[in-house]
Order: C-alpha cells, then sequence, then structure tokens
C-alpha cells in the first residue's frame, strides 16, 4: 500500500537553529500538506501546497516557516530559526484531490525537540 | 473558530464492549474523517464520510453524521485491548482540502 514517508523520525536541535522537515507524498498525489501537533494537545494545520505554490496557510505559519517541492518527490518544511515553542510533532500529508471523496493520507511524524 | 469538539475526552471499557466517540464541528463541511493515532506516533486514516451520507460502516467501525446538529459518531464494536489509541474527528472544509481537527478522544480498553 502506497504511503507518506517523512524524515527523520526525531529531530534534536539548539534553539535559533534552521531545521528542515522532509517527506515524501504518495507518488500520484498533488496536494500536500504540514500539520503540527503540540504534545498531548490536537492537529493543527499549517500550510497547503498544491501546484508549486501555497494554497492556504494558517496563523501558525509565519515568516520562519517555508516550504518546497524542490523535485518530483519529495517536499520539505523548513523553519529558518527555530524556538522552544516550536517543539511539536510535524506530520505531511497528501491528497489526490481536494473534494469531498479525499482522504488525507499521513506520514508517522517527525519529532522535533528545540532545546 | 472551526474547530471540533470530541465528547468523551477518555473513555475507559473492558475488551468486547463497544465504544462511542462522539464529535462536534461549527462549520458546513465536505466531508468528515475519523483518524487513530496510537501514543506517539502517525494518524492512521479510518473511515471518511461525505456530507451527503448519513452513515457508513468498515468492519467493526460505524460511523454516523447529522449536518443538521453538526455532529458525528464512531462505533467500535466488540472492541479489542489493540483498539487502544486515540481518535480524532477532522473535517474538510473549504477548497484547499485541509482538515480541521477535534480535540481527540483517549480510548482504553481493558483485557
Amino acid at each position: 500500500e502506497p504511503e507518506v514517508t517523512q524524515t527523520p523520525s526525531h529531530q534534536v536541535t539548539q534553539m535559533g537553529q534552521e531545521v528542515i522537515l522532509r517527506c515524501v507524498p504518495i507518488s500520484n498525489h498533488l496536494y500536500f500538506y504540514w500539520y503540527r501537533q503540540i504534545l498531548g494537545q490536537k492537529v493543527e494545520f499549517l500550510v497547503s501546497f498544491y501546484n508549486n505554490e501555497i494554497s492556504e496557510k494558517s496563523e501558525i505559519f509565519d515568516d520562519q516557516f517555508s516550504v518546497e517541492r524542490p523535485d518530483g518527490s519529495n517536499f520539505t518544511l523548513k523553519i529558518r530559526s527555530t524556538k522552544l515553542e516550536d517543539s511539536a510533532m510535524y506530520f505531511c500529508a497528501s491528497t489526490w484531490g481536494r473534494q469531498a471523496n479525499t482522504e488525507a493520507f499521513f506520514g508517522q511524524g517527525t519529532r522535533l525537540t528545540v532545546v | 473558530s472551526q474547530q471540533g469538539e470530541e465528547d468523551p475526552q477518555a473513555l475507559s471499557i473492558q475488551e468486547g464492549e463497544n465504544a462511542t466517540m462522539n464529535c462536534s464541528y461549527k462549520t458546513s463541511i465536505n466531508n468528515l474523517q475519523w483518524y487513530r493515532q496510537n501514543s506517539g506516533r502517525g494518524l492512521v486514516h479510518l473511515i471518511l464520510i461525505r456530507s451527503n451520507e448519513r452513515e457508513k460502516h468498515s468492519g467493526r467501525l460505524r460511523v454516523t453524521l447529522d449536518t443538521s446538529k453538526k455532529s458525528s459518531s464512531l462505533l467500535i464494536t466488540a472492541s479489542r485491548a489493540a483498539d487502544t489509541a486515540s481518535y480524532f474527528c477532522a473535517h474538510g472544509s473549504g477548497n484547499t482540502g485541509k482538515l480541521i481537527f477535534g480535540q481527540g478522544t483517549t480510548l482504553q480498553v481493558k483485557p
């Protein structure tokens, strides 16, 4: 069964450092997303991406965040200067469409710890 | 806020019993999806119900949707210890495909 893969599974970084979280969406999917989940809290939408551009972003997705699809398979989330409050599980998801019958497939997540 | 609410927040039952979790939302939706998350792990898609559907089954799972009440329920029948996890509802709205997640219900099934 096709799946979304994320690397690394766990990343520890110093406050102020840049991190790049990587995702390989399902190959025939067209829409890509990043979500985050702070420990013990709900999953929050960060950004959606289609046709090589951001289609929607949340208030959380400020200037410190950026996304890129550098090639035909990878989808990355960059945090420019990490803060302690960026510590969370980050999930990548992809869908083939955006309509009512489209389920989202999620990766296993990257646990980011900022120290 | 577009966030949904789920209840109960936590549920503890014995193996073999049924578990019912409820979810409410505030905006119009395209679909409603249920996900399971084992502790510290990824989100596993369980079932999607469209806004024009009222009930859907998948194995031991039954999902209902009442758009007039803006609510959905997930029923797990004949629960097993392996069903122990957190369960989230998420609704799709708008035209970008983003999902709005509820707070989740933590289910513990005791053997």
